[in-house]
Parts: C-alpha cells; sequence; structure tokens
C-alpha cells in the first residue's frame, strides 16, 4: 500500500530561515502533492508535481522528486510567522482518492 | 474564488445516534470524497463519488456510514449508529478530476460522540 511519511515529525525554526520537509513513499505514482493544514483546520493544496518533473516552484515553495528514490521534498524560503502549520505530502492511491503521510509540523517563530 | 463549504461546523451527539454531515463541493467539480481525521492523527480516506455512485470507499467505511448526492449542490455523510470512535475531524473534498488529481478540501465537521 501507499505510505507517505514525513520527516521531519516537529521542525521549528526562526522567522526568516529555510524549512525542508522531507516525504517518502513506497509505490509508483503519477504525482505527488502537498498540502498545509493550519490548527483544526481544513487542508489547503500547495503544488502538485508530477512524476516526470524533478522540480516545481510556487512562490517562496520549491518541490523536489525524485522516484528513484521515492522521495519528495518541501523547501519554504525566507519562511514568516504565517507559514506556521502542518505540511503533509499525500499520493494517489486507489482509483481516485489520496493516502496522506504523517506530517510534520512547522513552528516558525516570530 | 470558489471553495467547499461543510456544515455544522461543530457536532455533538450521543453514542448510537445518526448524523449528517453536510458538504456543499465547488460547483464545476465532479468528484467528492470524504476523509477523516482522529485528533493528532493522519487524514484518512473514507469514500470518493463520482457520477451519482460510489467509485471507491475505505475499510473504515462499513455499512454504519453512507453517502447521498441529494441535489445538485449539496453532499452528504451518514453515519447511522455513531460510536465513540467516530469522534473526529470529517473533511469533505471535491475535485474537477479523478485519478487522484488536486482536491479542494472544506474546512471540516468536528464530531465529538459522548
Amino acid at each position: 500500500s501507499q505510505q507517505g511519511e514525513e520527516d521531519p515529525q516537529a521542525l521549528s525554526i526562526q522567522e526568516g530561515e529555510n524549512a525542508t520537509m522531507n516525504c517518502s513513499y513506497k509505490t509508483s505514482i503519477n504525482n505527488l502533492q502537498w498540502y498545509r493544514q493550519n490548527s483544526g483546520r481544513g487542508l489547503v493544496h500547495l503544488i502538485l508535481i508530477r512524476s516526470n518533473e524533478r522540480e516545481k516552484h510556487s512562490g517562496r515553495l520549491r518541490v523536489t522528486l525524485d522516484t528513484s528514490k521515492k522521495s519528495s521534498s518541501l523547501l519554504i524560503t525566507a519562511s514568516r510567522a504565517a507559514d506556521t502549520a502542518s505540511y503533509f505530502c499525500a499520493t494517489p492511491t486507489g482509483a481516485n482518492n489520496l493516502f496522506f503521510g504523517t506530517g510534520t509540523r512547522l513552528t516558525v517563530i516570530p | 474564488e470558489p471553495e467547499v463549504t461543510q456544515t455544522p461546523s461543530h457536532q455533538v451527539t450521543q453514542m448510537g445516534q445518526e448524523v449528517i454531515l453536510r458538504c456543499v463541493p465547488i460547483s464545476n467539480h465532479l468528484y467528492f470524497y470524504w476523509y477523516r481525521q482522529i485528533l493528532g492523527q493522519k487524514v484518512e480516506f473514507l469514500v470518493s463519488f463520482y457520477n451519482n455512485e460510489i467509485s471507491e470507499k475505505s475499510e473504515i467505511f462499513d455499512d454504519q456510514f453512507s453517502v447521498e448526492r441529494p441535489d445538485g449542490s449539496n453532499f452528504t455523510l451518514k453515519i447511522r449508529s455513531t460510536k465513540l470512535e467516530d469522534s473526529a475531524m470529517y473533511f469533505c473534498a471535491s475535485g474537477r478530476d479523478g485519478g487522484g488529481e488536486t482536491q479542494y478540501f472544506g474546512p471540516g465537521t468536528r464530531l465529538l460522540v459522548l
């Protein structure tokens, strides 16, 4: 079965620093997605990277995908206090649904 | 910007009672989903719905659960006889495309079963 596991489980940085989160998965995928969840709120889609892409940017976000290692990373540059949230990777599984990882809880200290 | 909405935001119920959680997906989306997240745990898939029928469901989605799209806008999740372990945050999501493409999530309904 698909398994998305993020590391670290928790990350605490100072505002302005970069934050890097990693995700590993087990089986072949056609895309990998990153979502953000503010405490007690819904999931917000951040970025989708396809299996034939190695890197993708969106604003201060940079995502990489290494299909040979079955891993992805999410880099948030110049972090802000508002970036404090949990970040999840998600991979398609079955016909339509997404399998979510365990998440990285990011705290950005002002 | 269109968004998925869910009601109620919070629901407290007694064990054994029926609950209905409501969702209004984004209007031009064709694929609809329910997920749940037990406090402190990962988001888990429950069911997907397309073309007025269930397209996929997880082991969690047993006979106590059902989904319905009663009209052109609402998408509901019913839990027939709630158990303590049903306490969780329930998220509705919708997507324009299936096949594991981007899904747009609602803010969730926090269900507490006493």
